[in-house]
C-alpha cells in the first residue's frame, strides 16, 4: 500500500526567504505526482503536475522536483510572501486509478 | 465555468438522519470522486466514477452510497450518519477518466457534522 509522507508539518519563515517542502513516498511505481495548495476553509488547489517520466515541472515562483527511484519530490517556493500561507498537500497517482494523498506541510510566511 | 460545484457548504445531522451532498462540475469530466478529509489523517477516498453509470469503490466506503446518471452530477448519500461521519467532504473532477493523469479540480467543501 502506497504510503506518502511529508516534512516538515509545519513551517514558519520570513517573507523573501526561499523555502523547500518534502514529499516521500514508499511505492516508486507511480504515474504522476501533484502539489496542491489549500486555504483554510477552502478546497485544493492543483498548483503542479509531474508525470513519472518528467524529472521537474515549474510555475512562476514554484519548482517541483520528482526523484522517483528514491521516492521523492520537492516543492521549491522562491522569494516567498504572506500570501503564500497556506498548506501544501502533495499527491502520487499509482496503478489503481487513485491518488493517495499525504497530510500536508502548513505553512506560514511572516510580514 | 462554474468548475466543481458542492451542496449545502454547512450541515448538521443527528445520528441515524439520511441525507445526500450534492456535487456537479460543468466541464464534461468524465472522471468524479469524493473524499473526506479530517484531521491527521490526510484526504482519503470514498467513492469514485470513470463515467456516467459506473461507480466504484475507494478507501473508505462504508455507510455511503453513489450514483451517476449524468455527466455533471455525482451525488454521495449518507443511509444512516453516524458520529464517526463528523467531517469535511471534497468532492473532485478530472477530464481523463484516469484520473492521475489529469489535474484535479476540487470543489470547496461540505463540513458535516453528525451529533
Amino acid at each position: 500500500k502506497q504510503e506518502v509522507t511529508q516534512i516538515p508539518a509545519a513551517l514558519s519563515v520570513p517573507e523573501g526567504e526561499n523555502l523547500v517542502l518534502n514529499c516521500s513516498f514508499t511505492d516508486s511505481a507511480i504515474y504522476n505526482l501533484q502539489w496542491f495548495r489549500q486555504d483554510p476553509g477552502k478546497g485544493l488547489t492543483s498548483l503542479l503536475l509531474i508525470q513519472s517520466s518528467q524529472r521537474e515541472q515549474t510555475s512562476g515562483r514554484l519548482n517541483a522536483s520528482l526523484d522517483k527511484s528514491s521516492g521523492r519530490s520537492t516543492l521549491y517556493i522562491a522569494a516567498s510572501q504572506p500570501g503564500d500561507s497556506a498548506t501544501y498537500l502533495c499527491a502520487v497517482g499509482g496503478s489503481n486509478y487513485k491518488l493517495t494523498f499525504g497530510k500536508g506541510t502548513l505553512l506560514t510566511v511572516n510580514p | 465555468n462554474a468548475g466543481v460545484t458542492q451542496t449545502p457548504k454547512f450541515q448538521v445531522l443527528k445520528t441515524g438522519q439520511s441525507m445526500t451532498l450534492q456535487c456537479a462540475q460543468d466541464m464534461n469530466h468524465e472522471y468524479m470522486s469524493w473524499y473526506r478529509q479530517d484531521p491527521g489523517m490526510g484526504l482519503r477516498l470514498i467513492h469514485y466514477s470513470v463515467g456516467a453509470g459506473i461507480t466504484d469503490q475507494g478507501e473508505v466506503p462504508n455507510g455511503y452510497n453513489v450514483s451517476r446518471s449524468t455527466t455533471e452530477d455525482f451525488p454521495l448519500r449518507l443511509l444512516s450518519a453516524a458520529p464517526s461521519q463528523t467531517s469535511v467532504y471534497f468532492c473532485a473532477s478530472s477530464y481523463n477518466r484516469q484520473q492521475w493523469v489529469d489535474t484535479q479540480y476540487f470543489g470547496p467543501g461540505t463540513r458535516l457534522t453528525v451529533l
